[in-house]
């Protein structure tokens, strides 16, 4: 079966802190892709990033970065020197070939202080 | 240009009553999916559309059902309302499996 597991139900830090938020995923498809979103207060997903199993290259965006590491079946993300417009719930999710539905994790809540 | 256009914003129904909620996608957008989102249950997957064919659905009752128009806009229609199916109802468009998938803003649903 299919799953993914983020097992920070929330995380508060200080502004300026880095934080690191833990996706792990369960598949034994060879293909596959992974995601993160951001949802603000709104309630809109914003879409970070997407990453197919075959690359496994981490990337970075700013102050966002991204873990994949297929030999622990885990995709972190990273945010640098945290502001507080970073304060959102996130979430990791996967996406099987041909498969066309999005299975997420139950998402971070992330607290970013001033 | 313009985003995934989700309509209406806010919905309260009557238990037992109906609701259609509807979803414009991005131009060029062929595929269009949906998804329910509640406190207890988190995010699931209900249908996916593309050109007009359903490819994918999700775990749910048959009182949820959606259609995709000719022209890509989508809709779902939720039959007989329960109190549980209040929730956030977030459509997504996608160029393609490889494009990744583009959300509304979503349609809350209140049942009372």
């Amino acid at each position: 079966a299919q799953k993914v597991t983020q097992a920070q139900t929330e995380i508060s830090v200080v502004e300026k802190e880095d934080v690191t938020l833990d996706c792990v995923y369960e598949t034994r498809d060879t293909t596959y892709y992974l995601f993160w979103y951001k949802q603000p207060p709104s309630g809109e997903l914003v879409f970070l990033i997407r990453r197919n199993s075959f690359d496994e290259q981490n990337e970075i965006s700013g102050r966002y970065s991204w873990n994949f590491q297929k030999s622990t079946s885990s995709f972190n993300f990273t945010i640098t020197a945290s502001q507080v417009v970073d304060s959102a719930v996130y979430f990791c999710a996967l996406d099987l070939d041909s498969n066309y539905q999005l299975i997420w994790g139950a998402g971070t809540k992330l607290i970013i202080k001033p | 240009k313009a985003g995934v256009t989700q309509t209406p914003r806010y919905l309260i129904k009557t238990r037992g009553q109906q609701v259609t909620l509807s979803c414009s996608p991005i131009s060029g957008h062929r595929s269009v999916s949906w998804y329910q989102q509640t406190p207890g249950q988190g995010l699931q997957f209900l249908f996916e559309y593309f050109s007009e064919t359903q490819r994918n659905k999700g775990n749910f009752p048959g009182r949820f059902s959606g259609r995709q128009f000719s022209n890509s806009r989508s809709e779902m229609n939720v039959s007989t309302l329960e109190l549980g199916d209040s929730a956030l109802y977030l459509c997504a468009s996608s160029l393609g499996q490889y494009d990744g998938y583009t959300f509304g803003s979503g349609t809350r649903l209140t049942v009372v």
